[in-house]
């Protein structure tokens, strides 16, 4: 596709229950990235892939959080028995190549709600 | 944990004024990203400045950085209803990991 898809845009949730949030990167691109973003807040960083391995899952708040990339294209961030502090929007972005100057590009967010 | 941070927090000002964003960061770095945010969802990449360079530009964006300071500044010129969003600056906490600020927001009135 054109750009990095994110899908669902909005999921709202019961707390105690599990999620998967799914990211379709850029075709070709290598490096993927998950983040959250809490309101009014920046993003922060939860993992980063490099093919389909995970090279630094150290953003990951705990072991609730667990992301996969299989074939070294989509990915999904899971997340198991969610809060309502799990709440924020989940932003995943990809780029060619790791390295801190190849731009990022990012897909428009799952807003995930948890109730 | 964020290493940049954005002032001011936000910014209100008139369609065609300029307006102007802080970042301060505290580590050293190899380069500093902006990014625009419309509406709390996508971001959009603007700039990349790298840390051997001291001014850098884009259409009517024009960033600089002071890495004796660790400070960056955005200006955006001749504001528009469009430039409405919030800004954040990024720092390459590690070859591949972005830090970001809280934003900045800034709303352009007609």
């Amino acid at each position: 596709g054109a750009g990095v898809s994110q899908t669902p845009s909005n999921k709202v949730t019961e707390k105690g229950k599990y999620v998967e949030l799914r990211c379709d990167p850029i075709s070709g691109h290598t490096a993927l990235y998950w983040y959250r973003q809490s309101l009014g807040q920046g993003p922060e960083f939860l993992i980063y892939f490099q093919g389909t391995g995970a090279a630094d899952d150290s953003g990951l708040p705990n072991d609730r959080f667990f992301a996969v990339r299989p074939e070294g294209s989509v990915s999904t961030l899971k997340i198991q028995r969610t809060e309502r502090g799990d709440s924020a929007v989940y932003l995943c972005a990809s780029s060619l190549t790791s390295g801190s100057l190849s731009e990022a590009f990012f897909g428009q967010g799952t807003r995930l709600t948890v109730v | 944990s964020q290493q940049g941070e954005e002032d001011p927090q936000a910014l209100s000002i008139q369609e065609g004024e300029n307006a102007t964003m802080n970042c301060s960061y505290k580590t050293s770095i190899n380069n500093l990203q902006w990014y625009r945010q419309n509406s709390g969802r996508g971001l959009v990449h603007l700039i990349l400045i790298r840390s051997n360079e001291r001014e850098k530009h884009s259409g009517r964006l024009r960033v600089t950085l002071d890495t004796s300071k660790k400070s960056s500044s955005l200006l955006i010129t001749a504001s528009r209803a469009a430039d409405t969003a919030s800004y954040f600056c990024a720092t390459d906490a590690s070859d591949y990991k972005l830090s970001f600020g809280a934003g900045t927001t800034v709303t352009v009135r007609a």
